[in-house]
């Protein structure tokens, strides 16, 4: 079945720093790439996703990149700010599209 | 966000016990998921249903037990707590399978 890698597991920057979390996936049918992101002690929360037959896709600071050749995909934040320290869910889809493999979550601390 | 609940939102039992966490949704979402949150592991799922009477087991399921008679309600039930069943359960639903999934505020469960 599908296996998510995330990398890396904690990431320290300063404000106004860009940001890159990466993900490999194993099923090379997969075709739906969300990223979730979690403040401390609140719900998983969508923040951006991408199609298998799209190579990029921004919304303001944050874009997403996919590699199907090699089987990955990133986040990346821009001008980071404070109030992007949070923990950051990758997910690809699973056999049958009917549900989510997520990564083990990236820890973003993001310092005045 | 209102639109999946969850309840209760904290709940401490003992071992052997039988304990049944509830999710509710108002959208009419088709799918509806049931995930743990482990430090370390990310979000794993333990049963989804695509309908009312359809439930499919995830990669976590053994000792949960899932029903679904009506297209709002998903409950899962833990039929004999164990120490390794404490973790945070988050309730997700979604219109599209693994697309655009929306999570519940979470269920923190502590087993004694």
């Amino acid at each position: 079945g599908e296996n998510v890698e995330q990398h890396p597991s904690t990431l320290s920057v300063q404000e106004g720093d860009s940001a890159v979390i990466k993900c490999t996936y194993s099923d090379s049918a997969s075709n739906y790439f969300p990223w979730y992101k979690q403040e401390l002690g609140k719900r998983p929360q969508l923040i951006i996703d991408i199609r298998s037959n799209v190579g990029e896709k921004k919304d303001q600071r944050i874009a997403v990149t996919l590699n199907k050749t090699a089987k990955h995909f990133s986040l990346h934040i821009t001008e980071t700010q404070p109030e992007d320290s949070a923990v950051y869910f990758c997910a690809a889809t699973a056999t049958g599209f009917q549900k989510l493999v997520f990564g083990t979550g990236t820890r973003l601390l993001v310092s005045p | 966000d209102a639109g999946i609940t969850q309840s209760p939102r904290y709940k401490i039992t003992e071992t052997g016990r039988q304990v049944t966490l509830m999710c509710h949704q108002t959208w009419s979402h088709s799918y509806m998921f049931w995930y743990r949150q482990d430090l370390g592991h990310g979000l794993r799922l333990i049963y989804y249903s695509a309908a009312a009477d359809i439930t499919d087991k995830g990669e976590v399921s053994d000792g949960y037990v899932v029903s679904r008679s009506k297209t709002e309600n998903f409950p899962l039930t833990l039929e004999s707590a164990t120490r390794s069943q404490t973790s945070v359960y988050f309730c997700a639903s979604s219109g599209r399978g693994a697309y655009e999934q929306y999570f519940g505020p979470g269920t923190r469960l502590t087993v004694t």
